[in-house]
């Protein structure tokens, strides 16, 4: 059972598009929700997080929307470059369970000239 | 500083053959964590340390075991591989084991069980 539901498996923008991934939870008891970047043949890294306690938070042309009521939060990325080209896991944390991550099965995107 | 490495890079093995998976990291960290990644399910947590002389059971711990040998070193043994158990193995360190923590993570294992 998926506890972190991320949409679209795969993606393709042009280059200075918007980039949007989704990702959807059930359990009302998570209180971290990290977004991770993997390069290929690389480990992942992180690349923005937000708690639930703020609606939005942004990092240079990365932003998480969180829409706690909907229990959705999503990652945009702006002005989209080639070199943004990787796979994206949204992830969630839950209060009291320490820094265990449940993550999302990713999002292949490719950003085109 | 080398963060978290791993070896081997790459590893074939046979079924019930037995392996070890090295996870070093060099940042301080108390807590670390074993993921496998498999196409279409993201990554799971197979076991995590959240200090040195602790182990704990993630989400898939069937098949694996665990030693934490110290605070920099956490390797994951496969007593008899089975061909479900290939997949890209990866450890992560992190400062402590709450929430927030960042997570940093090695550059992976890739093993084939044949």
């Amino acid at each position: 059972q998926q506890q972190v539901k991320q949409s679209p498996q795969s993606l393709i923008v042009q280059k200075g598009g918007i980039s949007i991934i989704n990702c959807a939870y059930e359990n009302t008891a998570f209180d971290y929700f990290p977004w991770y970047q993997q390069f290929p043949g690389k480990g992942p890294a992180l690349l923005i997080a937000i708690r639930p306690d703020v609606s939005e938070k942004k990092e240079g042309r990365f932003t998480i929307s969180f829409n706690k009521s909907a229990k959705q939060f999503s990652l945009h990325i702006m002005d989209s470059q080639p070199g943004d080209s990787a796979t994206y896991f949204c992830a969630a944390s839950l209060a009291g369970g320490g820094n265990k991550l449940t993550f999302g099965t990713g999002t292949q995107l490719k950003v085109e000239l | 500083n080398a963060g978290v490495t791993q070896t081997p890079k790459f590893q074939v093995l046979k079924t019930g053959q037995s392996m070890t998976l090295q996870c070093a990291q060099d940042m301080n960290h108390n807590s670390m964590y074993w993921y496998r990644q498999d196409p279409g399910m993201g990554l799971r947590l197979i076991y995590y340390s959240a200090s040195e002389g602790t182990t704990d059971k993630g989400e898939v711990p069937n098949g694996y075991n665990v030693s934490r040998l110290n605070k920099r070193e956490f390797s994951l043994r496969l007593e008899s591989a089975a061909p479900s158990q290939t997949s890209v193995y990866f450890c992560a360190s992190s400062f402590l084991e709450t929430l927030g923590n960042e997570q940093f993570f090695g550059p992976g294992t890739r093993l084939t069980v044949l």
